[in-house]
């Protein structure tokens, strides 16, 4: 199946400093990638939906100014998590459709643990 | 989409059969069924896929009576490293529509 990866796996940051986490289709060209969070014993919240060459929408109760998103090419698009604080501490997931794909399947990265001290 | 009910947490010991029954009364006529497995700390990863009837792939098969309102993920033989969170989802998914997860079933598996 299709791979998607996610860059960096984890990461630790000060208060107040800014995070850019990458995710990549690396054998087919996504239109749209999605944004997941994901915390401690419970199931994946989508976040966004990232749309190349235009701005991503956001769900509901998800601050588009603290949550960068940027899909500037067909296999990139990148999560940035601005001014962070230790409640945004979580599991980030990023996930493509490989729309050549018979069942339309959703692929997801593994995921970059973020850590906000 | 429509609402999916599963168990919370199921165990089993290695070697038996696994069976996760997923409810999903308000089903749509052009929805599918789909199951995700997830490893801590991991995305998810697709298992199966069905409309109606029975699936079967070298992971998993796939149940879903005529009526369609439920389905049950059936595991072989399952061992320790089957002991995942497993994701049902109901609805057409395409193009840009993201898969929404609900709670999903913890399953334990006991040597």
């Amino acid at each position: 199946g299709a791979v998607v990866s996610q860059h960096p796996s984890r990461v630790i940051c000060k208060s107040g400093t800014s995070v850019k986490i990458e995710c990549r289709s690396l054998d087919f060209q996504a239109t749209t990638m999605f944004w997941y969070r994901q915390f401690p014993k419970q199931s994946l919240m989508l976040m966004a939906t990232s749309n190349e060459g235009s701005k991503a929408t956001y769900e509901q109760g998800v601050e588009k100014d603290k949550f960068l998103i940027n899909h500037a090419s067909l296999t990139l698009s990148t999560l940035t998590v601005t001014s962070a604080h230790p409640e945004d501490s979580s599991f980030y997931i990023c996930s493509a459709r490989d729309t050549s794909d018979s069942y339309n399947e959703q692929f997801f990265g593994p995921g970059t643990r973020l850590t906000v001290l | 989409l429509a609402k999916t009910t599963q168990p919370i947490s199921m165990d089993s010991y290695e070697g038996q059969e696994v069976n996760i029954t997923c409810s999903h009364n308000n089903i749509a006529t052009n929805d599918y069924i789909t199951w995700y497995q997830q490893f801590p700390s991991q995305g998810p990863r697709f298992i199966i896929q069905g409309y109606k009837t029975k699936v079967t792939n070298e992971v998993a098969s796939l149940f879903i009576p005529a009526d369609r309102k439920s389905s049950t993920l059936s595991l072989p033989r399952v061992s320790l490293s089957d002991t995942a969170v497993y994701y049902c989802l109901v609805g057409f998914y395409s193009g840009n529509t993201p898969l929404v997860f609900g709670k999903g079933t913890r399953l334990s598996v006991i040597a």
